[in-house]
């Protein structure tokens, strides 16, 4: 059975960081793109990042462009958010997610039930 | 940016009903469509995946159809479990986008 788990949302004040983290497991994790999409509560969804099956390839929003990292270790079976330089509307769950296929193909066939990350003084 | 427009933002039906939503994007995407269905507190899930294709173990009375740059997806003789939000989503281009979401409720 695939499982994402991700970890590592808190409340942090603005221009704060904080490590997501998401543990994946059920499935042979380096023959998969991995992304984050995030969505405020009661609202729409947003993607954040994607990262390719070796972590050679990242994308980023324009939103968290130069603030947010994707990273990957395969030997670890797990995916990563670096946010930095937090702001009041990166505020929201953030849902581990993977991609159909060994690219960041951005069909995004399971998800993780989200981690809450609250930007706020 | 693709934007995706997504209608109705809400319906109200009954339990046997046949639903259909809409997803019109702002430019070409081919059939680089995704339709996802969320229950409250839950994640989302992957329904139908390049316009048409269903996901494993998604029944049969979901379908999605692409006329040109709008899209659809039905969904026949609705169940008690139907009673959700369904989002769209294209996978052409960066950034992948997302329509508003459609909340499909009891009548």
């Amino acid at each position: 059975e695939v499982q994402l788990v991700e970890s590592g949302g808190s409340l942090v004040r603005p221009g704060g960081s904080l490590r997501l983290s998401c543990a994946a497991s059920g499935f042979t994790f380096d023959d998969y793109g991995m992304s984050w999409v995030r969505q405020v509560p009661g609202k729409g969804l947003e993607w954040v990042s994607s990262v390719n099956w070796n972590g050679g390839s990242t994308r980023h929003a324009d939103s968290v462009k130069g603030r947010f990292t994707i990273s990957r270790d395969n030997a670890k079976n797990s995916v990563y958010l670096q946010m930095n330089s937090l702001r009041a509307e990166d505020t929201a769950f953030y849902h581990c997610t993977r991609d159909r296929g060994i690219a960041a193909t951005g069909v995004f066939d399971f998800w993780g039930q989200g981690t809450l990350v609250t930007v706020s003084a | 940016d693709i934007q995706m427009t997504q209608s109705p933002s809400s319906l109200s039906a009954s339990v046997g009903d046949t639903v259909t939503i809409t997803c019109r994007a702002s430019q070409t995407i081919a059939s680089f469509l995704n339709w996802y269905l969320q229950k409250p507190g839950k994640a989302p899930k992957l329904l139908i995946y390049a316009a048409s294709t269903l996901q494993s173990g998604v029944p049969s009375r979901f379908s999605g159809s692409r006329f040109g740059t709008d899209f659809t997806l039905t969904i026949s003789s609705l169940q008690p479990e139907d009673f959700a939000t369904y989002f769209c989503q294209q996978s052409y281009s960066i950034p992948r986008t997302f329509g508003g979401g459609t909340k499909v409720e009891i009548k």
